[in-house]
Parts: structure tokens; sequence; C-alpha cells
């Protein structure tokens, strides 16, 4: 695709729910991030693929929080038994190449993001 | 921790003006990346201006241009002829260039909401 997909784009999960959130990089695109973007704030690092491979899951807040890349290409953020604090935004975002050398290519392209609202 | 602050949650600038959005960031390394993002109200962000560290002359995009004061550790963005499609939230961020542990980890500041008034 031309872009970074998300989908759902908003979700509305009654807490305690399990929710599975999806992100389509751009085709080819090496590495994937996940951020968690609360209201009036900045992005929140959450994790890192680089291909199929979770380098860094470092900003996950709970055991709750999954993640997983499975081909390298499409990645599911999965969030188990929902609280009211992770009403948020999250975005994915992708990169053609791998920004843990110096020099990589580290311009990252977003998707929309997917809202979501725990009740 | 580099930390990235935007003490302005909001800016306003008329039609044709130019607005200037402030970002001074907390870093103790040399070498690094600082990013301005325009995040729209449909939310997909979009990277607007990029300058590394090591670079004296500050980056321009058409409209767009910074004044990087590394000294200082300020990045502010110039938008000259404000356009109505400019209104959005403006984010700053900052990315380490050394190889070392999660540093490629961006952070970014809180951004700041520009208003452009017609």
């Amino acid at each position: 695709g031309a872009g970074v997909s998300q989908s759902p784009r908003y979700k509305v999960a009654k807490r305690g729910q399990d929710v599975a959130l999806r992100c389509d990089p751009i085709s080819g695109h090496v590495s994937l991030f996940w951020y968690q973007q609360a209201l009036g704030q900045g992005p929140e690092f959450l994790t890192y693929f680089q291909n199929e491979a979770q380098l860094d899951k470092s900003g996950l807040p709970s055991d709750r929080f999954f993640a997983e890349r499975p081909e390298g290409s499409v990645s599911t953020l999965k969030i188990q038994r929902t609280q009211q604090e992770d009403s948020a935004v999250y975005l994915c975002a992708s990169s053609l190449g791998t920004l843990i050398i110096r020099g990589g290519r580290y311009e990252q392209y977003f998707g929309p993001g997917t809202r979501l609202t725990v009740t | 921790a580099q930390t990235v602050t935007q003490s302005q949650p909001e800016m306003s600038v008329q039609e044709a003006e130019t607005v200037t959005l402030s970002c001074t960031y907390d870093t103790s390394e040399s070498d690094y990346y600082l990013f301005w993002y325009k995040q729209p109200p449909s939310r997909q962000m979009i990277l607007v201006i990029r300058q590394e560290a090591y670079k004296q002359q500050n980056a321009t995009e058409n409209r767009f241009s910074v004044n990087f004061q590394k000294a200082a550790k300020s990045f502010s963005l110039k938008i000259s002829d404000s356009q109505l499609g400019d209104a959005a939230m403006y984010f700053c961020a900052y990315r380490s260039a050394t190889r070392s542990g999660g540093s490629y980890i961006p952070t970014f500041g809180r951004g700041t909401s520009l208003i452009v008034h017609p």
C-alpha cells in the first residue's frame, strides 16, 4: 500500500475485555514501532521490531500488553483485560531501514492510529 | 535520559504571517537527530523537517525552517506565509545517533497546537 494502515480506527472496549490492534506497515519496511499517545501528550514508545524480531519492549506498560510481528510485516498489538488507563491512541510507524545503527534510515512513516476507549 | 520540552501548548497565527514554535531538549550526547512532526486532526503524523546535530546549517523545507542552537539545546520551527492547512499539532522529537542501548528510541515533546486564522 501507499502508506501505513491501522485497523480498526476506533475501538470501544468494556473494562476487562481483550483487544487486538493491527498495523500494516509500508511494504519492505524493516523497522516497526508501536507508540501510545494519551490525550494532550506526545507519542510514548511501546515496542520496536526489526523484521520479525522484537528488539525492544521496554515501553510496554504491563504484562497485559503483547505485540508480535511473526512474518516481519503485519504487526498486532494485543491488550488483555483492558483497563480505563489504557484509553489512548495507539500509533504504529514503520521505517525502511534499521534504526539501531548510526546513519540508519531514520524517517518514520506513521499510520493514522487506533483510538481505544475503555469504558 | 533525554527530555524534550515544548513550552507553548497553543499558538495562533494569521494566515500569510510567520510563526515560530519553540522546542528545547536535554541531552549529554553530541550526536543526534532532531525532528518536527505535524499531526493534523486526522491524526496521521508526518515528518516536516529534520536536523542532524553535526550539521551547523539550519535545515529548510520550503516554508518551514529551523533555528538550531546546539549550545543552547534549542530547536525552533519557523513557518513562513502560514496557510490554513498548517493548522495542526506540532511535535518536536529527539533521537540519538549513537549505537548504544535503546538510543534509537525517539523522544517526543508534548506538542504545540497551531491555530491559523483566516
